[in-house]
């Protein structure tokens, strides 16, 4: 069993249209939780980073953890076609960054 | 905007060659990682400095594959031979507070062994 796992995908939704994103995770001892977002044949960059369970917000996007489920969320509101892109959830403990296999969103136009 | 610097961006090569891949951190940054990263896969770490020391290598298949960050600023990945498994994109980054995991990353070298 992956200690990340994340849905692949690929989802499509129409543009505006609000979009969950989840990973669930085994290691216990995960402190920092980070979603990347890749687009096609680039590097990952930073969207969003929590420490704690809780949301956080930044302006259309909610990060969400839950450290008992063990489980985490991103929500994108009123998606937009440039939304479109894979989203990496990623999750750190002792100093080593575990990241989930991505999930490919497409936000129609 | 300060960015993480690699090339080649694209690298071709046939399987028993050797290839290395360079990186140039964000100024200021200590931490520089080195990932491999699959299609349809996420970033798997090879290789992790802390200035010009490796402080998890772990991952990385040292029959064939090399990594030094002699000053530590920049750094280069080798790969000698390069197995047909190897085709992945390379991925750079770096970070300022190696406790936190807030990584920075750059574009990526591409392989692709023939």
């Amino acid at each position: 069993q992956k200690e990340v796992e994340q849905d692949p995908g690929p989802l499509s939704v129409p543009e505006g249209a609000i979009v969950s994103l989840n990973c669930t995770y085994s290691n216990s001892a995960f402190q920092y939780f980070m979603w990347y977002r890749q687009y096609s044949r680039k590097g990952p960059e930073l969207l969003m980073y929590t420490y704690s369970s809780g949301n956080k917000e930044d302006g259309r996007f909610t990060a969400q953890v839950d450290k008992s489920s063990k489980y985490i969320s991103l929500f994108i509101r009123d998606s937009q076609p440039s939304d479109s892109a894979t989203y990496l959830c990623a999750m750190d403990s002792s100093y080593k960054l575990i990241f989930g296999s991505g999930t490919r969103l497409l936000v129609r136009p | 905007e300060a960015e993480v610097a690699q090339s080649p961006r694209y690298k071709i090569t046939e399987k028993s060659q050797a290839v290395a891949f360079w990186c140039d951190p964000i100024s200021g940054h200590a931490t520089l990682y080195w990932y491999r990263q699959i299609l349809g896969q996420g970033p798997e770490l090879l290789v992790q400095f802390q200035d010009e020391s490796v402080v998890d290598d772990s991952q990385l298949p040292k029959d064939r594959f090399s990594a030094e960050r002699l000053k530590g600023v920049d750094s280069t990945l080798k790969i000698q031979p390069a197995e047909l498994g190897d085709s992945a994109m390379y991925l750079c980054a770096s970070s300022f507070y190696r406790e936190t995991g807030e990584l920075f990353f750059g574009e990526g070298s591409r392989l692709t062994v023939l």
